[in-house]
């Protein structure tokens, strides 16, 4: 049961261009998102999050993008870089509902590739 | 200032052993969590400890596995009886507080092999 889905396995862009990552999720109890990076060997490092309360939050070249009426988020990476490369993970919890405070739901990835 | 310490990165056990695998979280940090990614997937929830507590252990296996945060020392995760479909990464994840809201450090990850 698959609650965060990333569609998109692999997404290769040019340095310089605009990488825009998809993610939909099917709980609509899900309030705070958050996007992690994650490097071979390594584990996942935190990129940037956002509330339900805001449809969108920026930090320098990345920026979420929330649709709650789609279920559907996006990270936009402007420009990419070649130290971009790596697999992207969204993931979704449930910060108001007790029983699963703590717990992440992550979707499968999306490996990005940043070409010269 | 160390951040979350796994150990160890790599192990290797014969299916029927017994794994072991420790996370050290971020000093001030009380609440650790476990994950398990395996090959092409993304990471799946176990378990959420603070000291001397389990507080959701919903996504474990019911059986052969088991989680510990003690009062002193790292959390561990307990694997008893191994078979080859346990071979995953498994992350542990610290946080000051309780919600993804006070935001999680992962550590490196324990990359566990049944051979």
């Amino acid at each position: 049961d698959q609650q965060v889905k990333q569609n998109s396995p692999s997404l290769s862009v040019q340095e310089g261009r605009i990488s825009i990552l998809n993610c939909d999720y099917t709980n609509s109890m899900f309030d705070y998102f958050l996007w992690y990076k994650k490097y071979p060997a390594e584990g996942p490092t935190f990129l940037i999050s956002i509330s339900s309360i805001k449809d969108k939050n920026e930090d320098g070249r990345f920026t979420v993008f929330l649709n709650k009426s789609a279920k559907h988020l996006s990270l936009h990476i402007v420009p990419s870089q070649p130290g971009d490369s790596a697999v992207y993970f969204c993931a979704a919890s449930a910060l108001n509902r007790g029983s699963t405070l703590g717990r992440l739901y992550f979707g499968r990835g999306t490996q990005l590739t940043v070409w010269p | 200032n160390a951040g979350v310490m796994q150990n160890p990165r790599h192990l290797v056990r014969r299916r029927g052993q017994e794994a072991r695998l420790r996370c050290s979280p971020m000093k001030g940090h009380s609440h650790v969590y476990w994950y398990r990614q395996l090959p092409e997937e993304g990471l799946k929830f176990m378990v959420y400890l603070q000291k001397e507590n389990i507080i959701d252990e919903s996504g474990m296996p019911k059986e052969r596995f088991s989680a510990e945060f003690p009062k002193e020392g790292p959390s561990i995760l307990r694997i008893q009886q191994v078979v080859r479909g346990d071979s995953a990464a498994y992350f542990c994840a610290s946080s000051p507080g309780q919600g993804a809201g006070y935001g999680y450090t992962f550590g490196s990850g324990t990359r566990l092999t049944v051979v």
